[in-house]
């Protein structure tokens, strides 16, 4: 079956702008996470989300950065004002479940942010 | 908090050679713990994973034993190829918390 998609792949805006990344998990996974890639900081967890329960939002690092999950499926990740700082690879994944026995998950390609 | 800590790289080594990459990791409770790879142009897929300790993940030739005793999962493999070039990342997941904690990556480079 098809893995967890992203989009757009790439992404080049103006600082001050808004951006919207969006991920389609794989069918079926109710968890969804969002990561980010940025040089000097590896890999930060950002959000997640678990089927109709309220998102766990301590991972983002500002107000700015906001996400949503429409019907248990799409997720769009927002960035508000977006600064020189924000520059990354957005990184999607999405489980079975936060409570399996290993809980993997599966990565999709990225979305790589770049404010200008 | 739960941390990784990974052998940093990169690391170069000719085809054939002896792969180790350490990791070792801080956290409450059990955590299960995976090792990443991202090769060049492409999202990251799981590796291998463990679960409990003693475990040993393995997959396409890699292994990593589950250390409990010296909180540890370090990477190996016993002759590495030129497609084995990518960056590898440790990660872990405790049974507090829902997301992965990442080591900071080590990239691999195979010469031929």
């Amino acid at each position: 079956g098809a893995g967890v998609s992203q989009s757009p792949s790439n992404k080049v805006t103006e600082k001050g702008k808004d951006v919207e990344l969006r991920c389609d998990p794989i069918s079926g996974h109710t968890a969804l996470y969002w990561y980010r890639q940025s040089l000097g900081q590896g890999l930060e967890f950002l959000i997640y989300f678990q089927g109709n329960s309220a998102p766990d939002k301590s991972g983002l690092p500002s107000d700015r950065f906001s996400a949503e999950r429409t019907g248990g499926s799409v997720s769009t990740l927002t960035i508000q004002r977006t600064q020189q700082e924000d520059s990354a690879v957005y990184l999607c994944a999405s489980s079975f479940s936060s409570r399996g026995s290993s809980g993997e998950q599966f990565f999709g390609p990225g979305t790589r942010l770049t404010v200008l | 908090g739960d941390s990784v800590t990974q052998m940093e790289g990169p690391v170069t080594l000719s085809e054939e050679a002896f792969l180790t990459i350490n990791c070792t990791y801080t956290a409450t409770g059990y955590p299960s713990l995976f090792w990443y790879v991202q090769y060049p142009g492409e999202g990251l897929q799981l590796l291998l994973k463990a679960t409990k300790a003693d475990d040993k993940g393995s997959n396409k030739g890699f292994e990593a034993t589950y250390r409990k005793e010296t909180t540890s999962f370090h990477l190996e493999k016993g002759s590495v190829q030129v497609s084995d070039s990518a960056v590898y990342f440790c990660a872990l997941r405790s049974g507090s918390a829902r997301q992965l904690t990442f080591g900071s990556g080590t990239q691999l480079t195979v010469l031929p």
